[in-house]
């Protein structure tokens, strides 16, 4: 059963401090997205990429947050220097991306809970 | 894309049937209607989609009206494990992809 795998499951650190959180899409998907989760905010969409290149990253703050994919197993997502208000459950999503058809289903990580004090 | 009304909470008793409803009056000609849930401290997990026929699949039907200004998510024998947020979003295919989440409802079953 093809699943998304995201590390680690849960991080608390210290603000100002490096945080970096990995997704391994669904293996044969071309599409992988980033989105974050708060009580306030609900799901948000931060950033998402087509076979590796970011297609659109505006949902995300530019001056601390990036997103990459090393390669086409790894999505990453950091945040450089982390901020209370950073706190959330981010989630990776990976799908085979529309051509045009209706076959367009996201399939969710179970997420990472970051807590930044 | 198209934004959608969904009550903020319904209750239902195990075993019978779950009719969520989804209001998207400003649906366009080309957005499907997408329906996805969330169980608690769990990723958003895809239930249906449809343009405008009725679809049905293990886990649910859609029924979207002649006009496809509403629509209604049916799960035919609520079970406990059907506890969740449900997401209600219209949007284009092939378009940008992007699935916009609103608050959804909470569906809660009863023993």
């Amino acid at each position: 059963d093809a699943r998304v795998t995201q590390t680690p499951r849960h991080k608390v650190t210290e603000m100002g401090q490096e945080v970096t959180m990995r997704c391994q899409p669904i293996l044969g998907h071309n599409t992988v997205f980033w989105y974050r989760q708060t009580m306030m905010q609900g799901l948000e969409l931060l950033a998402y990429f087509r076979n590796r290149a970011p297609l659109d990253d505006s949902g995300m703050p530019k001056d601390r947050f990036s997103a990459e994919m090393p390669d086409a197993t790894l999505a990453t997502l950091k945040i450089q220097p982390s901020e209370p208000r950073d706190s959330a459950v981010y989630f990776c999503a990976s799908g085979l991306g529309s051509t045009g058809t209706r076959t367009d289903t996201q399939y969710f990580g179970p997420g990472t809970r970051l807590t930044v004090l | 894309d198209a934004k959608t009304t969904q009550p903020p909470s319904m209750d239902c008793a195990e075993g019978r049937a779950a009719n969520l409803p989804c209001n998207h009056s400003t649906i366009s000609g080309n957005e499907y209607v997408y329906w996805y849930r969330q169980i608690h401290s769990q990723g958003p997990q895809y239930i249906i989609h449809g343009l405008k026929n009725n679809e049905t699949n293990e886990m649910a039907s859609l029924i979207i009206t002649e006009d496809r200004k509403s629509s209604t998510l049916i799960l035919p024998h609520a079970t406990l494990r059907d506890t969740a947020v449900y997401y209600c979003i219209v949007r284009v295919a092939g378009g940008s992809e992007k699935l916009v989440f609103g608050k959804g409802m909470k569906l809660t079953v009863n023993p």
